[in-house]
C-alpha cells in the first residue's frame, strides 16, 4: 500500500540551528501539504502545494520557515533559526487533487528544540 | 472565522457506544472529516462526509451531521480497547476545499 514517507522520523536540535524535514508524497499525487501539530492540539496547516506551486501559506512564519517543491513531487521543510516554540511534530500529507476527498498523511516528523 | 471545537476526553467501557461531538463554524464547508491518532503516529481517515447528507454509516462508525446547528457527531458502536485514540473532526473552508481544518482533538479512553 503506498504511503507518505517522511524523514526524519525524530530530531533534537538547539535553539538557533537550522533543521530540515523531508516529505515523499504517494505518487500521482498533486496536492501536497505540511502541517505542524504542537502536543495536545490539532493538526494547523503551514504550507499547500499544487504541483510545484505554494497555494496557501498563510500560517507559515516566513522569516523563519521555508517550504518547496521545485519537481512537484518530493518536499522539504526548512527552519533556521529554530526556536524553542518551535518543538512540535511536523506531518506531510498528500492528496490526489486537493478539492475535497481524502489526505492521506505520513507518520510525522517530531521536533524538540533545547 | 474558520474554527472547529470539540470536547478533549471521553472514557467508555468496552463494548459501550461512543458518541464523540464537534461544532463548526463555517456553514459553507463542503466536506467534514474525523481522523484517528494513536500515540506517536500520524493520522488515519476513519470516515467523511458531504455536506449534504445527513447520516453516513460504515461498520461500526455512524456520522451524523446537523447542517443547521453546524454540529457533528461519530458514534462508534460496540467500543473496543484498540479503538483507544486521538479523535480529530476536521472541515474543509469554503475559502480552500483542499485545506483542513482541524479541532484540538478527543481522547477516547475505553476501559476493559
Amino acid at each position: 500500500e503506498a504511503e507518505v514517507a517522511q524523514s526524519p522520523r525524530y530530531k533534537i536540535t538547539e535553539k538557533s540551528q537550522a533543521v530540515a524535514f523531508w516529505c515523499d508524497p504517494i505518487s500521482g499525487h498533486a496536492t501536497l501539504y505540511w502541517y505542524r501539530q504542537i502536543l495536545g492540539q490539532g493538526p494547523e496547516l503551514l504550507v499547500q502545494f499544487q504541483d510545484e506551486s505554494v497555494v496557501d501559506d498563510s500560517q507559515l512564519p516566513k522569516d523563519r520557515f521555508s517550504a518547496e517543491r521545485l519537481k512537484g513531487v518530493d518536499s522539504t521543510l526548512k527552519i533556521q533559526p529554530a526556536e524553542l516554540g518551535d518543538s512540535a511534530m511536523y506531518l506531510c500529507a498528500s492528496s490526489r487533487s486537493g478539492a475535497g476527498g481524502e489526505l492521506f498523511f505520513g507518520e510525522g516528523s517530531r521536533l524538540t528544540v533545547l | 472565522g474558520e474554527d472547529v471545537e470539540q470536547s478533549l476526553f471521553l472514557s467508555v467501557r468496552e463494548g459501550d457506544s461512543s458518541v464523540i461531538n464537534c461544532t463548526y463554524t463555517d456553514s459553507s464547508s463542503t466536506y467534514l472529516y474525523w481522523y484517528k491518532q494513536e500515540p506517536g503516529a500520524g493520522l488515519q481517515l476513519l470516515t467523511y462526509i458531504f455536506s449534504n447528507m445527513d447520516m453516513k454509516q460504515d461498520q461500526r462508525l455512524t456520522v451524523l451531521l446537523n447542517k443547521k446547528d453546524k454540529h457533528l457527531s461519530l458514534r462508534i458502536a460496540d467500543t473496543q480497547t484498540g479503538d483507544s485514540a486521538i479523535y480529530f473532526c476536521a472541515e474543509t473552508p469554503s475559502s480552500n476545499t483542499g485545506k483542513l481544518i482541524f479541532g484540538q482533538g478527543t481522547t477516547l479512553q475505553v476501559k476493559p
